[in-house]
């Protein structure tokens, strides 16, 4: 089993710029989640998912936004990219509820410049 | 609020000691999970606390809730050089808000 798959592993934007980080999991999760990691801190929530058609904020969603069509797939989107969101982004997900133990991805360095 | 204080920051210890280390909140958690990550990947479940008071288990590694459920803590035995890398607590709060402590930085000398 790949567990959760998150691409790219690296990428650079410029100020202003959009993309989508990709995340998905072949264990048949309900529940999935989005957090970044700032040098020498623990993880953030930024959005999650209970299930398809189902997204919710977390800790600090502002400047992000999700969608969840299937169960396998929770992308992450920035639309107007900010310095500020220079971070490492981990997906992980959960078999039936944020009690349950999580599954992270290898993350997603981000800079923007 | 629902803060989590996690100490040490970091752990310079020689192989074989004992580690200990906690996680403190003035909030109460319904769970407390902690886990590992390595460089450039990450963090991997270690043990996952569901009652106030419980003591779990795994190899050389114990974790306890605290029963005030405020804290946890957890320990690690007889380090050896693969125990090298991050410890996170993370606490769940009202079921819908994971919570995670800024990490101790184990480092283990051969």
């Amino acid at each position: 089993n790949a567990g959760v798959t998150q691409t790219p592993k690296f990428r650079i934007l410029k100020i202003g710029q959009s993309m989508t980080l990709q995340c998905t999991q072949d264990m048949n999760h309900n529940y999935m989640y989005w957090y970044r990691q700032d040098p020498g801190m623990g993880l953030k929530l930024i959005y999650y998912s209970v299930g398809a058609g189902i997204t919710d904020k977390g800790e600090v969603p502002n400047g992000y936004n999700v969608s969840r069509s299937t169960t396998e797939d929770f992308p992450l989107r920035l639309e107007l990219a900010a310095p500020s969101q220079t971070s490492v982004y981990f997906c992980a997900s959960s078999k039936t509820g944020m009690n349950q133990p999580q599954h992270f991805g290898d993350g997603t360095r981000l800079s923007i410049l | 609020g629902q803060q989590l204080n996690q100490s040490p920051q970091s752990m310079f210890i020689q192989e074989g000691e004992d580690v200990s280390m906690n996680c403190t909140s003035s909030s109460i958690f319904n769970t407390w999970l902690w886990y590992k990550q390595d460089p450039g990947e990450g963090p991997v479940l270690l043990i996952a606390l569901y009652k106030a008071g419980e003591l779990t288990s795994n190899g050389r590694l114990t974790a306890q809730f605290g029963i005030t459920r405020k804290d946890s803590f957890l320990n690690i035995s007889a380090s050896i050089p693969s125990d090298v890398g991050i410890y996170f607590c993370a606490g769940l709060y009202n079921n819908n808000d994971m919570r995670f402590g800024a990490g101790t930085r184990l480092t283990v000398k051969p």
